[in-house]
């Protein structure tokens, strides 16, 4: 069976920092990969979404980014984090083809 | 750009009583999912509907989608305190890429 796995589940960062959020998701192969942010009691916002390897696009102009190394492994980066960044970060994946998204666990990301 | 609207926005209903929320669109979707969330936790898949005037249910809850393909709606018979959270829809056309999700119903029961 398919599983997503996204790590760290929280993290604490000062205004300046780096990020990097790590998401990869077992049991498929060439899913379609996503990252949403959620505001607190808020919707979800799409921040990148990709199809492939290497393959990225970006929904939101931001100073977030996103790579995708490997077949099932995403990443959400920053250079230089500020406090707006904060929210609630989700990884989501999806077979080509097939209507239904999984969500991992999140990360709450709270910049200080 | 494309955008759902889910009504009510928050709702505090009693144990026991039966919960109707929806989601509309101006736009025409081929594909409606409903998620439910905790505090704290990514989205959970409740429900996926693939054809216009398709009824499915799971367990308690019962989701149609809506046959001008532009609205959907999610039922939960006899709440209990567990189905506390927020309930999302989402939409997609054709498998593409994006899914649009709308800005959630969020469910309180009282015991």
């Amino acid at each position: 069976s398919q599983t997503i796995h996204q790590w760290p589940a929280t993290l604490v960062q000062p205004v300046g920092s780096p990020l990097s959020l790590e998401c990869t998701v077992e049991g498929t192969s060439n899913p379609n990969l996503y990252w949403y942010r959620q505001a607190a009691g808020r919707g979800l916002q799409l921040l990148f979404y990709s199809i492939g390897i290497g393959q990225i696009s970006s929904e939101v102009p931001q100073n977030l980014s996103a790579s995708r190394p490997q077949d099932r492994q995403f990443i959400l980066s920053s250079k230089k984090l500020l406090l707006s960044d904060s929210g609630f970060y989700l990884c989501a994946w999806r077979n080509t083809g097939e209507g239904q998204a999984f969500f991992g666990q999140g990360t709450r990301l709270t910049v200080v | 750009g494309q955008q759902l609207n889910q009504s009510p926005q928050s709702m505090f209903i009693q144990e026991g009583e039966d919960v109707s929320m929806n989601c509309t669109s101006s736009s025409i979707f081929n594909t409606w999912l409903w998620y439910k969330q905790e505090p704290g936790e990514g989205p959970v898949l409740l429900i996926a509907l693939y054809k216009a005037g398709e009824l499915t249910s799971n367990g308690r809850l019962t989701a149609q989608f809506g046959i001008t393909r532009k609205d959907s709606f999610l039922n939960i018979s006899a709440s209990i305190p567990s189905d506390v959270g927020i309930y999302f829809c989402a939409a997609a056309w054709n498998y593409g890429q994006n899914f649009v999700f709308g800005p959630g119903t969020r469910l309180s029961v009282l015991p």
